[in-house]
């Protein structure tokens, strides 16, 4: 059964404190790894695809790596408006209906 | 580009009556649709895969004669909630994948249900 992982939980950053989110996954075969941000009482919001191992994508703060077992998102100098919850989800290579596994998410919180 | 609306944003109805949710891409078409329901603090959960003129494929465990869906057109999917029961009340999201191109998708604003 494929599965998404997310840590931490939570995470609570100074504005201006750069850290990692991780996303490990286990899957037949990766057919895709994304990431979604959102807010409270909205739905998710695209930001990244990343098909295969090595690959990395960026938008302005963020950035996002993969490997064959894990994704970390890279948020660098972190604003208050960068707060919300960050979503991970893969779809595995055998899903005809390209079904989305999603991870439980990570509530960031960038304090002033 | 790739802009997926949801109507209505929220909802408060009776116990025992049907409520319609409908998503619609408005800049795309979209051969396949998505609902997700997502309940407080808590990841999305997929309800079923909608296939524009077939039938929608329903996830382990949901109620294919409870949520009816409807995908009549490549721009237009329908959730309906028949006889919602206080249990149903929840966030209910859709997304919609391009009929060309990657496998992204891209969600509505979410539909907030009540059932009293």
């Amino acid at each position: 059964e494929d599965q998404v992982t997310q840590s931490p939980e939570a995470l609570r950053l100074q504005e201006g404190e750069s850290s990692s989110l991780n996303c490990s996954y286990t899957v037949s075969g990766l057919r895709g790894l994304f990431w979604y941000r959102q807010d409270p009482g909205k739905g998710p919001e695209f930001l990244f695809t990343l098909y295969s191992a090595g690959e990395e994508k960026e938008k302005e703060r963020l950035k996002a790596t993969l490997t064959k077992k894990e994704s970390f998102l890279h948020i660098t100098a972190p604003k208050p408006e960068d707060s919300a919850t960050y979503l991970c989800a893969v779809q595995a290579l055998d899903q005809g209906a390209q079904k989305l596994v999603f991870g439980q998410g990570t509530r960031l919180t960038i304090n002033p | 580009g790739a802009v997926v609306s949801q109507h209505p944003s929220r909802v408060i109805c009776k116990s025992g009556t049907s409520v319609k949710i409908e998503c619609r891409s408005l800049d795309f078409q979209a051969t396949t649709m998505f609902w997700y329901r997502q309940f407080p603090k808590q990841s999305l959960m997929l309800m079923a895969t909608s296939n524009e003129g077939s039938k929608a494929t329903y996830e382990q465990g949901v109620e294919k004669d409870k949520f009816l869906i409807n995908h009549a057109s490549l721009t237009l999917s329908t959730l309906t909630v028949t006889s919602a029961h206080p249990e149903d009340s929840s966030f209910y999201i859709c997304s919609a994948k391009l009929a060309v191109g990657p496998d992204t998708q891209y969600f509505g604003p979410g539909t907030r249900l009540t059932v009293l």
